[in-house]
């Protein structure tokens, strides 16, 4: 099992770019998590996902969209980038079970100039 | 709504001594609570959590955590760390009670360990 699977592992946008970076995971997980890990804050919730079709929003959702078309994937969308959005990002899954592991991909190093 | 607090957000120690690392939490529903480790540019790797049962939790790597629920806390103890300890801590929490509560993490702000020889 690969696990959790991120890519880019980093990327560089100018300000107003778009992009989407990519989540897999090859475990049959039914949940799917974005969070955002920012120097002092720890990590924040973005979006989250139950199963395949079916989305909601997590603590700080303004400026990216997500859809979870398959089980496997789930990427994150921004539309427009903006500096604020500098940060590193995760992408975790873990089974339905309450109380289950969450697992963590290797993150994606994003800045915004 | 959750909340957790993490007491130090930097730890510097010497090896072979023990640690504790402090994480209060606050929540109007039960808890499941967890500690994660992030080792220098990688993702978060679990070390141990609490659901229920026997509040005195043991993780990977000789670490453990007491659940304390009249100070709504969870340390994490080690009686004597490695160099290799050396990585940011985070503390988490998620509801148990309520429909879906299980899946979101709220996470502490994190605590630097720093192990020196």
């Amino acid at each position: 099992n690969a696990g959790v699977t991120q890519t880019p592992k980093f990327q560089v946008l100018k300000t107003g770019q778009s992009m989407t970076l990519q989540c897999a995971q090859d475990m049959n997980h039914e949940y799917m998590s974005w969070y955002r890990q920012d120097p002092g804050m720890g990590l924040r919730l973005i979006h989250y996902s139950v199963g395949a079709g079916i989305t909601d929003q997590g603590e700080v959702p303004n400026g990216y969209n997500v859809s979870r078309s398959t089980t496997e994937d789930f990427p994150l969308r921004l539309l427009s980038a903006a500096p604020s959005q500098t940060s590193v990002y995760f992408c975790a899954s873990k089974d339905g079970g309450a109380g289950d592991t969450q697992y963590f991909g290797p993150g994606t190093r994003l800045t915004v100039l | 709504a959750q909340s957790v607090t993490q007491l130090d957000s930097q730890v510097p120690v010497f090896e072979e001594a023990p640690v504790e690392l402090r994480c209060n939490y606050s929540s109007s529903v039960s808890v499941y609570l967890f500690w994660y480790v992030q080792y220098p540019n990688q993702g978060l790797q679990l070390l141990l959590k609490y659901l229920s049962g026997s509040t005195l939790v043991k993780g990977i790597n000789g670490f453990e955590a007491e659940f304390n629920k009249s100070q709504t806390s969870f340390h994490l103890r080690k009686p004597s760390v490695h160099i290799s300890d050396t990585a940011e801590y985070f503390c988490a929490v998620s509801d148990s009670v309520t429909q879906g509560g299980s899946e979101k993490l709220v996470f502490g702000k994190g605590t630097k360990l720093t192990v020196n020889p």
